[in-house]
This record gives C-alpha cells, structure tokens and sequence, in this order.
C-alpha cells in the first residue's frame, strides 16, 4: 500500500484481556515507531526499531507491553492484563532510517 | 519531563491572519518535527529539520539550534489550517519527544 496501515482501527477490551495490534509500514522503510496518545495528549513514545532490531523500548510504561517486528516488516504492539489506564490511540509510524516519519491512522483502544 | 514545550497551547485567529506557533526544547537535538493532526486523528509531518529555514506552501519552519528553538508560520491562514500543530524531537540519544500541541482554530 501507499501508506502505514494500522489494524484494528478499533479494539474494545475487558480489563485483563491481552491485545495485540498491527502496523504494516511503508515498504522499504527501515525504521519503525510505536507512539501512545492519551485523548487531548500530544503522542509519547513508546518504541523503535530498525529493521528487526528493537533498539529503544524506554517508552514501554510497563512490562505488560510487548513490541515485536520478526521479520522488519510488520511489527506487533502486545500489551497483556489490559488496563483502563491503556485506553488510548496507539500510532505506529514509519521512515527510512531516521528521516520524515509517516504516520497510520492507528488503532484506538478502549479497556471498559 | 517537558522535554518539548509548545506555545500557545490554543490559539484562535481570523482567515488571512499570519500565524506563529512556538516550540522550545530542552535535550540536544538531531532532528526537529512538525506534525500536523486533524480531527479524527490523522498526522501528517509537515516539517523535519535540524537547521535554518524550510518553507513548504503557505508554511514556513524555521529553527535556531543555539536558542534551542523552532517555530512555525502559516501565512494567510485558512478555516482548513484548522488542527493540532505538534512539535516533536529526536535527541542525539535517539530518544523522541513530544510537545502536547498546539490547537488552531482559524475562523472564515
């Protein structure tokens, strides 16, 4: 596709359930970017990787969050015992090396 | 934290008004972002730049690495201007930060 696409775009969970969200990056792009975004909330940093290698994960806020990208393509957010506190929008973002960062859609999540 | 502060953090202005949006940072930069993000989420970068001046259309970025320092300008502003300007940095450290954004509400 043209652009970073993020699945779900919506995922609702019972507090406890684990979730796992999806980003497919621009192809050929190299880095990749995981951002959380509280409502009224600029994005913080969650983690980032180039190629399969994950080489910052200082913003994951707990070890209930989980980032992979196997193959350094598409890259999976795992986050375990949802809590409301994750309620959220996730965006994933990509670019080639560390240049103009392209942004999906991302997947809002709400924990009831 | 606040390792990126924005101002103003909401601002109102009338079409065809010159409008500057301010970012200040703390941390030693590589890069410096503009985004852009409209209602129902979507961000576009507008801006990435490490030095000097950059001008796309009616935007117009501009950084000055010594005062730790940025700013955008949109010129004749239009109702469609209207979004959440954020300004994002990425530490030597490779680290990214985030400003909270700045809410633009230009009125016909």
């Amino acid at each position: 596709g043209a652009g970073v696409s993020q699945s779900p775009r919506y995922k609702v969970a019972k507090r406890g359930q684990d979730v796992a969200l999806r980003c497919d990056p621009i192809s050929g792009h190299v880095s990749l970017f995981w951002y959380q975004q509280a409502l009224g909330q600029g994005p913080e940093f969650l983690t980032y990787f180039q190629n399969e290698a994950q080489l910052d994960k200082s913003g994951l806020p707990s070890d209930r969050f989980f980032a992979e990208r196997p193959e350094g393509s598409v890259s999976t957010l795992k986050i375990q015992r949802t809590q409301q506190e994750d309620s959220a929008v996730y965006l994933c973002a990509s670019s080639f090396y560390l240049g103009t960062q392209y942004f999906g859609p991302g997947t809002r999540l709400t924990v009831l | 934290k606040n390792e990126v502060e924005q101002s103003p953090q909401n601002l109102t202005a009338q079409e065809g008004e010159f409008i500057t949006i301010n970012c200040s940072y703390s941390v030693g930069i590589s890069a410096l972002h503009w985004l852009q993000q409209h209602p129902g989420g979507g961000i576009v970068s507008l801006f990435m730049l490490s030095s000097g001046k950059k001008k796309h259309g009616r935007l117009i970025a501009t950084i000055n690495i010594q005062e730790k320092h940025s700013s955008l300008h949109i010129t004749a502003s239009h109702p469609r201007d209207s979004a959440v300007y954020i300004c994002a940095v990425r530490s030597t450290r490779n680290q990214f930060y985030f400003g909270t954004g700045t809410s633009l509400t230009v009125i016909p």
